[in-house]
């Protein structure tokens, strides 16, 4: 257990749909990554959020939109799904000024 | 162009057998790198971290060099063994000024899929 909890583990949905997913921390950790891992694929980096504020970008798209709460828990969500947004959903967290930086187990997404 | 390059992209080794993995970056002001190991469906898990002034660093059969002159790194797995099947991904952190911390941009390789063989 890598004190990372992502939930849920596996997902299955519609197009069309809208999904959320959930990531607490490991404890004392400020910094909260998102990642999307398509098969085969490298990890994406899609955003950062530091203390409940949005910290760094990447190519996230804008049918997905996250939030990070004041107990530190975030959630991505996905909108308008597509059968290419099907991939895994890996959330990291760090402390800050610490160079760890430890996954959750991820969550596969099915979009059929 | 990615600013993390690793090489080969996939790899078969017979059990018992070593093998280096390199990775190449360009990312620029250096902070860190990491290596991680991730197995099939699950989240990468943390092999090693290096700054600008370590060369090597071990986690038991797994050795991590680092040339920052020549912005290099390799990964050594040492007498192989099928639970090392996974891709193992090389991760570069950019620094923020004198703050090298957790804020600063990471780039990814896109990993080196390792197939241990009996």
């Amino acid at each position: 257990d890598s004190g990372v909890t992502q939930t849920p583990k596996h997902l299955i949905t519609a197009t069309g749909q809208r999904v959320t997913l959930r990531c607490s921390p490991r404890s004392g950790d400020l910094s909260v990554y998102w990642y999307q891992q398509s098969l085969d694929q490298g990890l994406q980096f899609l955003i950062q959020y530091y203390n409940g504020e949005e910290r760094a970008k990447g190519n996230i798209l804008e049918r997905f939109s996250a939030q990070q709460f004041p107990d530190l828990h975030s959630e991505l969500n996905l909108s308008s799904l597509e059968l290419g947004d099907s991939a895994l959903y890996f959330c990291a967290s760090s402390a800050q000024g610490h160079y760890g930086y430890t996954f959750g187990s991820g969550t596969r997404l099915t979009v059929v | 162009k990615n600013q993390v390059e690793q090489s080969p992209q996939s790899l078969i080794i017979l059990e018992g057998k070593n093998c280096t993995l390199q990775c190449n970056y360009t990312v620029s002001p250096f902070s860190n790198l990491r290596w991680y190991k991730q197995d099939t469906g699950r989240g990468p898990v943390s092999l090693t971290i290096m700054t600008f002034s370590e060369n090597t660093k071990s986690n038991g059969r797994y050795t991590a060099t680092l040339d920052a002159d020549t912005k290099q790194s390799s990964l050594h797995i040492t007498a192989s063994q099928l639970s090392d099947s996974a891709s193992y991904i090389c991760v570069v952190s950019a620094s923020k000024g004198e703050t090298t911390d957790s804020w600063g941009k990471l780039q990814f390789g896109a990993g080196t899929q390792v197939v241990v063989t009996p």
